[in-house]
C-alpha cells in the first residue's frame, strides 16, 4: 500500500491564481481530511469527508473547496489564491467508525506571492 | 470554542532524560486523546492515544497520563533518544467524525 499520497510536493502561486491539491489513499478508508499547518503552529482542519459524495466544513474553510467523487480521492481546490493561504497542506484518512487513527500524507508546501 | 493548550513550546533534554509534554483542553465532549509525532518535512504520525476510561497507557518508552477532572493529559518519554527529536502534538477529538483539534506543538531536542 502507498498509504496517503499528495501531489504536488511544492508549488508557488501568484495572487489570484487557482490550483487543485491532489490527495489519494489506497487503504479503502471512508473518512478523509484536509489540514493546513502554518509555521510553528498546529494543524487546522479545512474540510473533511465521511464518504463519497459527502463533505463538510472544518475550522478554516474560507477560500477552499473540496469534492469527493470516489472513496480514494479527495482534492482540495484553491480559488483566487491569497498570501494568507501560504502554508503546508496535509491530507489524512481514517478507516471509519471504531477506528480512530488518522494517517497523514507527506504534505504540499504552497507559497502564494 | 474548542481550545487546546500545549506546553512547553520547546524542550531540550539529554539522552536518557524523561521529557514531559502537557496538554490542557476545554471541551468535555472529547473522548479520544492522541499524541502525534512529526519529523521535519513529514506528515504527523500517531504515536500513542488514550480513551477516557483509563488514566494511563504505556507503549514501549511512551506513556500517556490522563486526568479527566483536570481536563489534562500528558506524554512522558522514558529513556529519551536523539531519534526522538521531533515536534509533538496533542490532538484531542470528539466521537463521530474524529475532527482532531491540534495543540500548537512542542519541539523536542534530545542531545546525545
Amino acid at each position: 500500500n502507498a498509504g496517503v499520497t499528495q501531489t504536488p510536493k511544492f508549488r508557488i502561486l501568484k495572487i489570484g491564481q487557482s490550483m487543485t491539491l491532489q490527495c489519494a489513499q489506497d487503504m479503502n478508508h471512508n473518512y478523509m481530511y484536509w489540514y493546513r499547518q502554518d509555521p510553528g503552529m498546529g494543524l487546522k482542519l479545512i474540510y473533511y469527508s465521511v464518504g463519497a459524495g459527502i463533505t463538510d466544513k472544518g475550522e478554516v474553510p474560507n477560500g477552499y473547496n473540496v469534492s469527493r467523487s470516489t472513496t480514494e480521492d479527495f482534492p482540495l481546490r484553491l480559488e483566487l489564491a491569497a498570501p494568507s493561504q501560504t502554508s503546508v497542506y496535509f491530507c489524512a484518512s481514517r478507516l471509519g467508525q471504531g477506528s480512530y487513527e488518522q494517517y497523514f500524507g507527506p504534505g504540499t508546501r504552497l507559497t502564494v506571492t | 470554542q474548542q481550545q487546546v493548550k500545549q506546553s512547553p513550546q520547546s524542550l531540550i533534554v539529554q539522552k536518557g532524560g524523561i521529557p514531559i509534554i502537557n496538554c490542557a483542553y476545554e471541551n468535555t465532549a472529547f473522548d479520544y486523546f492522541p499524541w502525534y509525532q512529526q519529523f521535519p518535512g513529514k506528515g504527523p504520525a500517531l504515536l500513542i492515544a488514550i480513551r477516557p476510561d483509563v488514566s494511563e497507557k504505556k507503549e514501549g518508552r511512551f506513556t500517556i497520563s490522563f486526568n479527566k477532572s483536570a481536563k489534562q493529559f500528558s506524554l512522558h518519554i522514558m529513556d529519551s533518544q536523539p531519534g526522538d527529536s521531533a515536534t509533538y502534538f496533542c490532538a484531542p477529538a470528539g466521537s463521530g467524525y474524529n475532527k482532531l483539534i491540534f495543540g500548537a506543538g512542542t519541539r523536542l531536542a534530545v542531545h546525545p
